[in-house]
């Protein structure tokens, strides 16, 4: 256990819900990214925050995909109509912006089925 | 764009040493990471080498070429616990972007 935590752990939606997943990294953590991941494939970067303020988002992400964290604590990220090509594990991490080893720690990560 | 390249699988016995490389064509790079990931787990950091060189942790060692545009991780007195999959990933951009590899999946046997 990391310290960062995911919820929820699965979800399993049809093709064109919404869904909202939550991500809480570890506290002292200013830095905090979510990823994707499929099967069999590294890590894809979706975006990244810096406290409150999202300071980068991939070029591939789609707009039906927005992240939030208003408060600089928790992040949320939100798929709008979802997709089947949306199936995958997402991963949120955390690390501290003093990090000389930029080492981000991973949350268990939310596993959304999208039939 | 991004790439990077590492072999998809490498087998070895306990105790021996094994090397797994990474190979990467980035727009910039500002850093090499190496995170280790078990069936059904979240990745964990293992190192990172933003200079060229060798960095040494305990069993696991990695090691940067920049000029090369490689790096390394190797794993020494290997133990059935590290039975896992092992991904690089190029911090590309001045910013927090990080590109992973697609992972090498090693397989440790008795």
């Amino acid at each position: 256990d990391t310290g960062v935590s995911q919820d929820p752990r699965h979800k399993i939606t049809k093709r064109g819900q919404n869904v909202t997943f939550r991500c809480d990294p570890i506290s002292e953590h200013n830095r905090l990214y979510w990823y994707r991941q499929t099967l069999g494939q590294g890590p894809e970067f979706l975006t990244y925050f810096q406290n409150e303020a999202q300071l980068e988002k991939s070029r591939l992400l789609s707009d039906r995909f927005s992240a939030e964290r208003p408060k600089g604590s928790f992040s949320t990220l939100e798929i709008q109509r979802t997709e089947q090509g949306d199936s995958a594990m997402y991963l949120c991490a955390s690390s501290l912006a003093s990090s000389t080893g930029n080492e981000q720690f991973f949350g268990p990560g939310t596993r959304l089925t999208v039939l | 764009g991004q790439s990077l390249e590492q072999p998809s699988e490498v087998t070895a016995v306990e105790g021996a040493i094994v090397q797994i490389n990474c190979t990467y064509q980035t727009s910039g790079f500002y850093g090499l990471s190496w995170y280790q990931q078990h069936d059904g787990g979240a990745p964990t950091f293992l190192s990172y080498n933003a200079l060229d060189g060798l960095e040494e942790t305990g069993r696991f060692s990695s090691f940067l070429s920049r000029s090369d545009s490689y790096g390394y991780l190797l794993l020494q007195e290997l133990q059935m616990k590290d039975s896992a999959s092992y991904f690089c990933a190029v911090r590309a951009d001045y910013g927090q972007n990080f590109v992973f590899g697609p992972g090498t999946r090693l397989s440790v046997l008795p």
